[in-house]
């Protein structure tokens, strides 16, 4: 059965830090995705991940992945208070169709 | 060009009861899948829907179940509700059945929230 776990479960930060969100998962995947949750809101699909060595990056988020470590981080740059929402990494391991494992998600608060 | 819309947004229904969420995907898309999450957790995988057949699902009891019609749009029900099936319900749609290898990411609507008493 595939787990998808990341740490932190919660982080509170200060603008204008950085800091790494981990996510690792325990079997073999083709793909990587990464989604923002903002409360009682949908999920909004930030990074899809698909090869070893991928990164992408959208304004102050960096996503990579390492599919032989089967590890992928989301890093953060001068956090601002928009960023401040769950963050879930999912991975997609079906071989027919498309089902997505997603990790417990790692709530986060940028502080002014 | 709208996303994927889920009906009602808010549902409230007691224990033994039975209720039907509704979605409809973004224009084009043939897959539809439902997610559950129970709050403070990730979404779980409940099934998937492709041309009208059930294409996947998860592990969740024979009380949930699901439809697509020709038009793609898609309906879950669950039947006999427990407490524990308080939580919201995602639909989420893509353009293909196998969304491995290619950059299409899952698109979700805005859930149902659903409350047990």
């Amino acid at each position: 059965e595939l787990k998808v776990e990341q740490n932190p479960l919660f982080l509170s930060m200060q603008e204008g830090k950085n800091y790494t969100i981990y996510c690792n998962y325990s079997t073999t995947s083709d793909r990587l995705y990464w989604y923002r949750q903002d409360p009682g809101k949908s999920l909004e699909s930030l990074f899809v991940l698909l090869s070893n060595g991928a990164v992408k990056q959208e304004g102050r988020l960096m996503a990579s992945l390492d599919t032989k470590a089967r590890l992928s981080t989301l890093h953060i740059t001068a956090a601002v208070h928009d960023l401040s929402a769950t963050y879930f990494c999912a991975v997609d391991q079906e071989t027919s169709g498309s089902r997505l494992t997603f990790g417990e998600g790692t709530q986060l608060t940028v502080n002014p | 060009d709208a996303g994927v819309t889920q009906s009602p947004t808010h549902l409230i229904k007691t224990r033994g009861q039975q209720v039907t969420l509704r979605c409809s995907p973004i224009s084009g898309h043939k897959s539809v899948s439902w997610y559950q999450q129970v709050l403070g957790q990730g979404p779980q995988f409940i099934f998937q829907y492709y041309e009208k057949e059930e294409r996947g699902r998860g592990n969740f009891p024979d009380r949930f179940s699901a439809r697509q019609f020709p038009n793609y749009s898609s309906e879950l029900n669950v039947n006999a509700l427990l407490l524990g099936d308080s939580a919201l319900y995602l639909c989420a749609s893509s353009l293909v059945f196998r969304t491995v290898k290619t950059n299409s990411p899952l698109h979700f609507g805005n859930g149902t929230r659903l409350t047990v008493t």
